[in-house]
Order: C-alpha cells, then structure tokens, then sequence
C-alpha cells in the first residue's frame, strides 16, 4: 500500500512569508508526527497528533509554528514570518497507535529553503 | 536530549558483517534501545528494538551486553544499499505519545 507522502517535497520561499507544508498519513494511522532535520540541530521532534488532538507540542520551536490534523488523516504544518533559521527538512511520520512498540513510517520530507 | 553516544562514522566492506555500536549508560530499566536508519535524501526507517534479550529480524541483529550500558546492531551480510546513517535510540515503555529523540548516529559506508 502507499506509504507516508509530503507535499511539496521542496519549497523555496522568502523571509516574512507563511508556508504550509502537507503530509498524508498511511490510511488507518492514528498517531501521526512532525519532525525536522537541519544541518545545525540534527533531527529533532516537533509534534505528535493522536486523531485530531496534539497532545504533545513540546518541539514546536516557537509560536510562528502551528500544525492541525483533521479526518484523523491530513496534517498541515504552518509556519508564519518564515526566517532563514527555518531553512531544514521537514519530516511527517505515522504510526498505527500512539506509543510504544508502534513502528513509525516516515515520509520523504519538505525540504524548506528561506531565502 | 539523546541519551546515546555513537561513532559518527564507519566504513564496511560489501558482504562483510556491520557491526555498529551505541553506548547507553544511563538506560533505565523501562527504556527499550530502538535502531532506525536514514539512507541519503529519505526519512528514517526502523530497523529493530529489543529490552534485554538478543533480537533478530529480517534486516539485522540486536546485541543487548548483560548490563544493559551498550549495545551492538549486526548487518550480517552489508552491501552497497545499507550505506546510511543509522541512529541508536533510547525509549520508556511509557513514553504515550512515543515521540524519537534522535542522535547524531553513525554513518555507516558500505565499500565495495
């Protein structure tokens, strides 16, 4: 079956503007994750969503950032006033369950280019 | 932050076993040692997790030492496509929302 997709799979856009970044989970998936990869930071958690709800936002580096989930499906990752910091891959992955013992899939990334 | 120390890098001969090793001195007794891999320009992909006892699956071995304090993930047959980062990751039991906390990991080069 398909696995995890991301749209766009790279997107160059200019400081102070908003972008929002897509990933579709596999179907059936109710835990679904946003991580990021930057040169300087490693690969680094952002946000986990269980069905609609985040319970878990503790990686979202400051308020420019935002994600929903809706269906229990699609995620949008929105990210306001864009800066050159914000330059990285941004990775979406889903798991069957929340938690332990569920292996996560992951996409193959938005990479984001601030300019 | 991560809990796990490993070599940034190895090379390994194709057809020769991989052997990658990760430090974990402060594991708890709830935290289970999870390995993914990133090959170049893809997400990262699971490759196995074990507690305790060695694990073996399809794509690797999981060497778990007595006390816990390290382990060693075993490619026994590399070949060019294993060439990737591989991350060893340290994880609670109880972690609900199950997030990764991701390493530097080890760049693995398999030559031929």
């Amino acid at each position: 079956g398909a696995g995890v997709s991301q749209s766009p799979s790279n997107k160059v856009t200019e400081k102070g503007k908003d972008v929002e970044l897509r990933c579709d989970p596999i179907s059936g998936h109710t835990a679904l994750y946003w991580y990021r990869q930057s040169l300087g930071q490693g690969l680094e958690f952002l946000i986990y969503f269980q069905g609609n709800s985040a319970p878990d936002k503790s990686g979202l580096p400051s308020d420019r950032f935002s994600a929903e989930r809706t269906g229990g499906s699609v995620s949008t990752l929105t990210i306001q006033r864009t800066q050159q910091e914000d330059s990285a891959v941004y990775l979406c992955a889903s798991s069957q369950r929340q938690g332990f013992g569920n292996e996560q899939f992951f996409g193959p990334g938005t990479r984001l280019t601030v300019l | 932050d991560a809990k796990t120390t490993q070599p940034p890098s190895m090379d390994c001969a194709e057809g020769r076993a991989a052997n990658l090793p990760c430090n974990h001195s402060t594991i708890s007794g709830n935290e289970y040692v999870y390995w993914y891999r990133q090959i170049h320009s893809q997400g990262p992909q699971y490759i196995i997790h074990g507690l305790k006892n060695n694990e073996t699956n399809e794509m690797a071995s999981l060497i778990i030492t007595e006390d816990r304090k390290s382990s060693t993930l075993i490619l026994p047959h590399a070949t060019l496509r294993d060439t990737a980062v591989y991350y060893c990751i340290v994880r609670e039991l109880y972690n609900q929302g199950g997030k990764l906390i991701f390493g530097q990991g080890t760049e693995l080069s398999v030559k031929p």
